[in-house]
C-alpha cells in the first residue's frame, strides 16, 4: 500500500506569491492534518479535514487555508507569503478513530525568498 | 494545555549500546503515545504507538513503555546500529481533538560505527 504522498518536494516562491501543496492519502484514510515544521518552533499543527470538512484549525494566520477532495487528496494553500513562512510542511493521515496512528509524508520544503 | 518534553535534546553512543529516550508530558489525559523518527529533511515514520491502556509496545529491536500517572514515556533501542541515527520524538493527541498532536521537540541521536 502506498503511503502519503506530497508534492511537490521543494518549491522556492518570492515574498507576496501565493502557493499550493498536494497531499494524497494513504488508500482508506479519510482524515488528513497538516503541520508546519520550523527549527524554532518544531511541529505545529495547522488544520485537519475528514470527509472534505475542516474540523480543527491551529493557530495560524488566514493566510493559511486548504481543502479536502471527495477522493480524500488535499491541498493547502498559502497566500501573500512571508520569509517566514520558509518551513517543511507535513502532510499526515489516519485511518480513523481516537486510537489509530497518524502517518505522514516526506514533506513540501518551502523557501520564502 | 498540555506539553511534551524530550530529553536529552541530542545523544551520541558506540554502536551496539542500549540506550533510552525519554518524553515527558503535562496531563496525564491522553488516548496514546506515538513515537516517530525523523531522517534530516525527510517525514516522520511512526515506530510505535502505545494506547493509554498499554504498559508497553515492542517491535523489533525498540520497546516503549509509558507511565500515564507520572507523565512518562521511554523509547528503549537494543543493540543500537549506525542506521538507527536519526531523530526521535514523542507526541500525544489532544483529548478534545485526537487528530491533533503535540510534539515534543525531540531527541537527535548519533551512533557512532
Amino acid at each position: 500500500k502506498a503511503g502519503v504522498t506530497q508534492t511537490p518536494r521543494y518549491l522556492i516562491k518570492t515574498r507576496g506569491q501565493q502557493v499550493t501543496l498536494s497531499c494524497s492519502p494513504i488508500s482508506g484514510h479519510r482524515s488528513v492534518s497538516w503541520y508546519q515544521q520550523t527549527p524554532g518552533q518544531g511541529l505545529q499543527f495547522l488544520f485537519e479535514y475528514f470527509s472534505e470538512t475542516q474540523r480543527n484549525k491551529g493557530n495560524f494566520p488566514g493566510r493559511f487555508s486548504g481543502r479536502q477532495f471527495s477522493n480524500s487528496r488535499s491541498e493547502m494553500n498559502v497566500s501573500t507569503l512571508e520569509l517566514g513562512d520558509s518551513a517543511l510542511y507535513l502532510c499526515a493521515s489516519r485511518q480513523g478513530g481516537d486510537n489509530s496512528p497518524l502517518h505522514f509524508g516526506n514533506g513540501t520544503r518551502l523557501t520564502v525568498t | 494545555k498540555q506539553e511534551v518534553t524530550q530529553i536529552p535534546a541530542a545523544l551520541s553512543v558506540p554502536e551496539g549500546e542500549n540506550l533510552v529516550l525519554n518524553c515527558s508530558f503535562t496531563d496525564s489525559a491522553i488516548y496514546n503515545l506515538q513515537w516517530f523518527r525523523q531522517d534530516p529533511g525527510k517525514g516522520l515514520t511512526s515506530l510505535l504507538l502505545i494506547q493509554s491502556s498499554q504498559r508497553e509496545q515492542t517491535s523489533g529491536r525498540l520497546n516503549a513503555s509509558l507511565d500515564k500517572s507520572s507523565g512518562r514515556s521511554t523509547l528503549y533501542i537494543a543493540a543500537s546500529q549506525p542506521g538507527d541515527s536519526a531523530t526521535y520524538l514523542c507526541a500525544v493527541p489532544l483529548m478534545d481533538s485526537s487528530y491533533k498532536l503535540i510534539f515534543g521537540s525531540g531527541t537527535r541521536l548519533l551512533v557512532r560505527p
